[in-house]
């Protein structure tokens, strides 16, 4: 079964510090893309970041990178320099591009920034 | 930019209505999805539709129905709402043909069942 774990339910980060987002998946399938969503308070799911199990190179985007670690199953989110507004729920997401359609999603995880 | 819109930001209704909640989009995506998030549970697909009158069921359909009579316009509905239904509902769309099938939002709508 497929499936994202995301095992950090909460974090604090001192502002200017970068941070890592744990993201774990599970499929059998060899053609997946993994994503990252943020939430802010205001409740609105924003896209922020995606991989391609194909990509040889880690996805980046601005200050968002995405460490991915196909033979470990892993698509943390690295934050550089994090600032006051990524205080927010961020989510991992995986589809299978056999049913495009579709995402999978972990739990999510709360990211706090302290000034 | 995508813009997806719904109805509304916050609702509140009486166990046993009927409820109606609307999402649209305005940039021709052929999917729409609807979604339900509850704390710890991410978010659940409720149903999704890849075309006009087209649905297909997520993981979570009982007690839920879905209209697509339009392609930029995909409604919810709650036949007989519960209190079991008061969460946040969320609406999607993608292109159907472009990796890499990211979905994007709109605002949600925070259900409340009394």
């Amino acid at each position: 079964a497929q499936k994202i774990t995301q095992t950090q339910p909460g974090m604090f980060v001192q502002e200017k510090e970068a941070v890592t987002l744990d993201c774990t998946y599970d499929t059998s399938d060899q053609s997946y893309g993994l994503f990252w969503y943020k939430q802010p308070s205001s409740g609105e799911m924003i896209f922020l970041i995606y991989q391609g199990s194909y990509d040889e190179q880690n996805a980046t985007e601005g200050r968002y990178s995405l460490n991915f670690q196909k033979a470990r199953k892993s698509a943390n989110l690295v934050i550089s320099a994090s600032q006051l507004g990524d205080s927010a729920m961020y989510f991992c997401a995986m589809s299978n591009m056999d049913s495009n359609y579709q995402l999978i999603w972990g739990a999510g995880t709360k990211l706090i920034i302290k000034p | 930019d995508v813009k997806v819109t719904q109805s509304s930001r916050y609702l509140v209704k009486r166990t046993g209505e009927k409820v109606f909640l609307e999402c649209v989009q305005d940039m021709d995506h052929e999917n729409m999805f609807w979604y339900r998030q509850d704390p710890g549970l991410g978010l659940r697909l409720i149903y999704f539709s890849y075309d006009v009158k087209m649905k297909e069921k997520g993981d979570i359909p009982e007690g839920y129905s879905v209209s697509r009579e339009k392609k930029e316009r995909f409604s919810l509905i709650l036949e007989s709402a519960s209190t079991n239904q008061t969460s946040m509902y969320l609406c999607a769309s993608s292109l159907q043909d472009r990796v890499p099938y990211e979905q994007y939002f709109g605002p949600g709508t925070r259900l409340t069942v009394t």
